[in-house]
């Protein structure tokens, strides 16, 4: 089945540092893949997604790009922000109109000024 | 963007007694509604899939005549924990998925605590 991992965290960034959270996956087929981001309390938003190998998604300073050669997924930005502090999980989903997001385990980001 | 919201976003209730929570699509039409169950400092877990108008699919594990939803319109899908006790207490996150293009969308959650 589809799985999707994520580096152990928490990770803690003085602000203006550089992030990266690796996400690797296993799926059949060619799955689309997201990052979601959790504020404290709060439901889950979408960060940014890509839905085929080589794409690059973007979004508010993060970046990932679908690498199907390593079946990865890596967030990235280049200046983290106190605003940024949040979990952030990766997921994929398989495709078609029923289809249920798999979520890796979620990683608490944490930046302090 | 699609917006979904859900009801309520906090819950507190005696053991024994149900609570139904609430996720409503504001601008699209939800063909599938997704129910999540977060523990602190986890991931989500699916929990069960519905589609309008149709049973719902739950996930191994999970006991649906005590996690009940119902997804009667395209709009509104339901979440009812039966007889609740305090194991059940939890972060519950429900997500939308509409047709042309509207990916997943999620509510903003409903914390349960069952005293």
């Amino acid at each position: 089945g589809n799985s999707v991992t994520q580096m152990e965290g928490p990770v803690t960034l003085s602000e203006e540092a550089f992030l990266t959270i690796n996400c690797t996956y296993t799926a059949t087929g060619y799955p689309s893949l997201f990052w979601y981001v959790q504020y404290p309390g709060e439901g889950l938003q979408l960060l940014l997604k890509a839905t085929k190998a080589d794409d690059k998604g973007s979004n508010k300073g993060f970046e990932a790009t679908y690498r199907k050669e390593t079946t990865s997924f890596h967030l990235e930005k280049g200046s983290v922000q106190v605003s940024d502090s949040a979990v952030y999980f990766c997921a994929l989903s398989g495709g078609g109109a029923n289809s249920k997001l798999t979520f890796g385990k979620g990683i608490t980001l944490s930046v302090r000024p | 963007g699609a917006v979904v919201s859900q009801h309520p976003s906090r819950v507190i209730c005696k053991s024994g007694t149900s609570v139904k929570i609430e996720c409503r699509s504001l601008d699209f039409q939800a063909t599938t509604m997704f129910w999540y169950r977060q523990f602190p400092k986890q991931s989500l877990m699916l929990m069960a899939t519905s589609n309008e108008g149709s049973k719902a699919t739950y996930e191994q594990g999970v006991e649906k005549d005590k996690f009940l939803i119902n997804h009667a319109s395209l709009t509104l899908s339901t979440l009812t924990v039966t007889s609740a006790h305090p194991e059940d207490s939890s972060f519950y996150i429900c997500s939308a998925r509409g047709g042309q293009g509207v990916g997943y969308t999620f509510g903003s959650g409903t914390r349960l605590t069952v005293v």
